[in-house]
């Protein structure tokens, strides 16, 4: 069965730098969410999307953007990369109104901050 | 507002004994209640979940969870360990809006390293 699919896997900028982190969601999910999970941490909610609208909103810094686009495939944009920003960002996603709930999570991109 | 407590942040089992993961969690709607489990450098695979269906949850390579609403706890269980069960496991809340439509956000909780010797 098809998964997630994040793009890049590994990730690597300097600081001030700027980075695009892509999230292909299983087919006909509507819903991707964004997670970031620093090292020895717990994933933190970021941002979540359901049909193209922006529909919750957690811990992420302004310097950070997110969309999700007609194919429902989802971008992260960070600028302005500070050290701190160096994790591992999951990509997740369901089926509003199917199975509740259920997330199903990329494999993750881990960017690295210089 | 949800949270969740893994009240162990590493457990070691040898080989063939029982696993017992231990979370509490707190929301103030329905909750939806999951595990997922983390091999290391890899990504998070659902291992099983509740939504207010059976209070006995059984999920993927033999593990097992019971929700418990008066002790507000989901504790994950397996009878035998094996080697490839380590992995660090992450208690999972997702609270339901009133009504029962899930409100997607998740809360994780601090995770438990799971260490199997031989």
């Amino acid at each position: 069965a098809a998964g997630v699919i994040q793009s890049p896997r590994h990730l690597i900028k300097e600081k001030r730098e700027t980075a695009t982190l892509k999230c292909y969601p299983i087919p006909r999910h509507d819903t991707v969410y964004w997670y970031q999970q620093g090292p020895g941490q717990d994933p933190q909610f970021l941002i979540s999307f359901y049909e193209k609208m922006q529909s919750d909103k957690g811990s992420i810094p302004d310097r950070f953007s997110a969309q999700q686009f007609s194919d429902y495939h989802s971008e992260l944009n960070m600028s302005s990369l500070e050290l701190g920003d160096s994790a591992l960002y999951f990509c997740a996603s369901s089926l509003e109104g199917g199975v509740p709930d259920t997330q199903y999570f990329g494999p993750g991109t881990r960017l690295t901050v210089l | 507002a949800q949270s969740v407590t893994q009240l162990d942040s590493h457990v070691s089992v040898s080989e063939g004994t029982p696993v017992l993961l231990r979370c509490n969690y707190s929301s103030s709607y329905s909750p939806s209640l999951f595990w997922y489990v983390q091999h290391p450098n890899k990504g998070l695979q659902l291992l099983l979940k509740y939504t207010s269906a059976a209070t006995l949850v059984k999920g993927i390579n033999g593990f097992e969870a019971e929700f418990k609403k008066s002790e507000t706890s989901f504790h994950l269980t397996k009878p035998s360990a094996h080697m490839s069960d380590a992995a660090e496991y992450f208690c999972v809340v997702s609270a339901s809006k009133a009504g029962g439509t899930s409100y997607g956000k998740l809360t994780f909780g601090q995770g438990t390293i799971l260490t199997v010797h031989p």
